[in-house]
């Protein structure tokens, strides 16, 4: 059973654009839910986390937005660049001691 | 500082031979973690150690895989016997503590065939 489903798998935007990803998960217990960038070859590397209690949090150009009572969240890049071009997972967990659970990835290219 | 360091970085092997990976995590990390990422897929946990001790290793497949971080610091993943479908990126991850965040080191990617 997956945990934490994301969509779309693969996203094409252009320079300037708006990517948004989508996240949904199922286990209500879940309170944590960061997002991973991650470019080939390389490891996954926070970009950026919230928690329930709040529907919005903005760091630059990220946007993460939460939606408690629909049980989704997603994330929002604003005026996109081509060096945003990576894969990008969604993730949840009980608490931030708890194991992370991630969605399987969204390969993000940004079109010059 | 140094990131988290991992070797090999690729390794071929036939199903039923062994292998073993390597983690160096980032100075002073208490905590380290060792996730399977199938191609395609989101990692997945496979154990968490705190200091040598063992966190969480439900996802193990125990009958083929074992971890030791013994002095607390480097850890090895090992793999015997391997099968088709253990091939996958082996991502080593590193905390300050439990809860803080994780720290990716590049992968070594295993291909048995």
């Amino acid at each position: 059973q997956q945990q934490v489903k994301q969509s779309p798998q693969s996203l094409i935007v252009q320079k300037g654009g708006i990517s948004i990803i989508n996240c949904a998960y199922e286990n209500t217990a879940f309170d944590y839910f960061p997002w991973y960038q991650q470019f080939p070859g390389k490891g996954p590397a926070l970009l950026i986390a919230i928690r329930p209690d709040v529907s919005e949090k903005k760091e630059g150009r990220f946007t993460i937005s939460f939606n408690k009572s629909a049980k989704q969240f997603s994330l929002h890049i604003m005026d996109s660049q081509p060096g945003d071009s990576a894969t990008y997972f969604c993730a949840a967990s009980r608490n931030r001691d708890d194991k992370i659970i991630f969605g399987k990835g969204t390969r993000l290219h940004i079109l010059p | 500082e140094a990131g988290v360091a991992q070797s090999p970085r690729y390794k071929i092997i036939e199903k039923r031979q062994s292998v073993a990976f390597w983690c160096n995590p980032i100075s002073g990390h208490a905590t380290l973690y060792w996730y399977q990422q199938i191609l395609g897929q989101g990692p997945k946990l496979l154990i968490q150690f705190q200091n040598n001790g063992v966190v969480d290793d439900s996802q193990l497949p125990k009958d083929r895989f074992s971890a030791e971080r013994l002095k607390g610091v480097d850890s090895t993943l090992k793999i015997q016997p391997a099968k088709l479908e253990d091939s996958a990126v082996y991502l080593c991850a590193s905390s300050f503590a439990l809860g803080e965040t994780q720290y990716f080191g590049p992968g070594t990617r295993l291909l048995v065939l």
